[in-house]
C-alpha cells in the first residue's frame, strides 16, 4: 500500500500569515494517461466530517476561498494557506487514491499563534 | 443537493456483528464508487473499503478488515452497506460512507458511531 507522510504534524501560524502542509507518498501518485496526480486534500473540523478541498492535487472543490492552493506532483504535495483566518483552524489531511487501496496521511493541525 | 446518511452503529460487544447502512439522495447513486471511511476517536482518518459503481463487482479493503468486514451496495436502492463481523476493540470509530467524485475527491456522510465494548 502507498505510505502517506504529512508534515509537520502540528503547526502555529499568526492570522494573516501563510500556513504551509507536507504530504509526501511513497510511490508516484502521476498518472500517465491524464498527467494528473491521484491526491486529495481534507479538512476537518471538530466534530464534522472531512470536507473536499482539492483533487487531483490542484483543483479546488466549488467553494473554496482562494486562499487556499494545493501543489505538487510526482511524491511531493503541499496545501498552502496564503492567508490564516480563524475559520481555517482544523486538521488537514491529504489522502490518495491513485490504484487500489486508498489511503490518508496522519493529519495536520493547524492553529492560531 | 447532495447527501449521504449513515445508520445502524451502536453498542456492540468483542465478538459480534454489526451492518451499517448509508441513504443516498441528489444523484445517481450507482454511477460512483463508494468508500466506507473510519476514524477512531481522537485519531485520524482510514480508508477501509470501496466498492465500484453500477454492479459493484469490483470491491477492495484494508488489511485492518479484510476477511471480516463486506461491502455491497443496492442501486435500486441508493443505498450502500458494510457488514461487520468479528468486531474488536480497535473497531470502535465513527464510521463514515462516501462517494467518489469523478475527480477523485470524496464527498462525505455525517457518521455513524460504532463502540465495541463489553
Amino acid at each position: 500500500d502507498i505510505v502517506m507522510t504529512q508534515s509537520p504534524e502540528s503547526l502555529a501560524v499568526s492570522l494573516g500569515e501563510r500556513a504551509t502542509i507536507n504530504c509526501k507518498s511513497s510511490q508516484s501518485l502521476l498518472y500517465s494517461s491524464n498527467n494528473k496526480n491521484a491526491l486529495g486534500w481534507y479538512q476537518q473540523k471538530p466534530g464534522q466530517p472531512p470536507k473536499l478541498l482539492f483533487y487531483w492535487a490542484s483543483t479546488r472543490e466549488s467553494g473554496v476561498p482562494d486562499r487556499f492552493s494545493g501543489s505538487g506532483s510526482g511524491t511531493d504535495f503541499t496545501l498552502t494557506i496564503s492567508s490564516l483566518q480563524t475559520e481555517d483552524v482544523a486538521v488537514y489531511y491529504c489522502h490518495q487514491y491513485y490504484r487500489g487501496s486508498r489511503t490518508f496521511g496522519q493529519g495536520t493541525k493547524v492553529e492560531i499563534k | 443537493q447532495e447527501q449521504l446518511v449513515e445508520s445502524g452503529g451502536g453498542l456492540v460487544k468483542p465478538g459480534g456483528s454489526l451492518r451499517l447502512s448509508c441513504a443516498a439522495s441528489g444523484f445517481t447513486f450507482s454511477d460512483y464508487y463508494m468508500s466506507w471511511i473510519r476514524q477512531a476517536p481522537g485519531k485520524g482518518l482510514e480508508w477501509i473499503s470501496y466498492i465500484s459503481s453500477t454492479s459493484g463487482t469490483y470491491t477492495k479493503y484494508a488489511e485492518s478488515v479484510k476477511g471480516r468486514f463486506t461491502i455491497s451496495r443496492d442501486n435500486a436502492k441508493n443505498s450502500l452497506y458494510l457488514q461487520m463481523n468479528s468486531l474488536r476493540g480497535d473497531d470502535t470509530a465513527v464510521y463514515y460512507c462516501a462517494k467518489e467524485g469523478s475527480g477523485g475527491g470524496y464527498i462525505w456522510g455525517q457518521g455513524t458511531m460504532v463502540t465495541v465494548s463489553s
